[in-house]
């Protein structure tokens, strides 16, 4: 079926630095997309997210891309902190149906 | 904000037993949940979209006679691993929306960590 992925399973930065999380989708009918965080341990814990008439989106220190054109989103952290580590989800609901459909995860490695 | 909680968040039982989740909203009424299944360095797989009020629907693969849902009311639903094996163990976590539109975040519980010796 389609399915979303992740280019990097495991991304390692230095603390202070922005990070960079990419994730690819298949399914040109998704039209909503969300980032999670999971500590071990831990469920899900939402980030932000991004509607498909969107290509971007700020929070806290976060930000969304969406590229339609690519089906591509990422997820980029400014002045990454030793509490960021932990591995992040992207996920897409399409309209069709009221469940969301996870990548594959990357796992961030911040480096004191 | 929205706060899903599920109990126990660890459970150790024998191959053979049947071993019930709880998972509560529990500042809002989730007419739907959903229960998701994550295997050690794995993404979440959905298993099963829980109905208030009616039948689950099972993803493709999960038997449904096995992995039994009851969603009573508007804020719990159960699930159910019947006749546990070594192999269902694994990372059992709920999720519900606090919106009613299906474009609005799911939000987790903390999980519940299923071992079958």
């Amino acid at each position: 079926g389609e399915s979303v992925g992740l280019h990097l399973p495991t991304l390692s930065v230095q603390e202070g630095d922005n990070s960079i999380i990419n994730c690819a989708y298949s399914n040109s009918a998704s039209d909503y997309f969300i980032w999670y965080k999971q500590e071990s341990g831990k469920g899900p814990q939402f980030i932000i997210d991004i509607r498909s008439n969107m290509d971007k989106r700020q929070g806290q220190r976060v930000t969304v891309l969406l590229n339609k054109t690519v089906k591509h989103l990422s997820l980029q952290i400014a002045a990454t902190q030793p509490g960021d580590s932990a591995v992040y989800f992207c996920a897409e609901n399409n309209n069709a149906g009221n469940m969301l459909t996870f990548g594959g995860g990357t796992r961030l490695m911040v480096k004191p | 904000g929205a706060v899903v909680s599920q109990h126990p968040s660890w459970v150790i039982c024998k191959s053979g037993t049947s071993v019930k989740i709880e998972c509560r909203s529990l500042d809002f009424q989730a007419t739907t949940m959903f229960w998701y299944r994550q295997f050690p360095k794995q993404s979440l797989m959905l298993m099963a979209t829980s109905n208030e009020g009616s039948k689950a629907t099972y993803e493709q693969g999960v038997e449904k006679d096995k992995f039994l849902i009851n969603h009573a009311s508007l804020t719990l639903s159960t699930l159910t691993v019947t006749s546990a094996h070594p192999e269902d163990s694994s990372f059992y976590i709920c999720s519900a929306r606090a919106g009613g539109s299906m474009n609005s975040p799911l939000h987790f519980g903390n999980g519940t960590r299923l071992t079958v010796t």
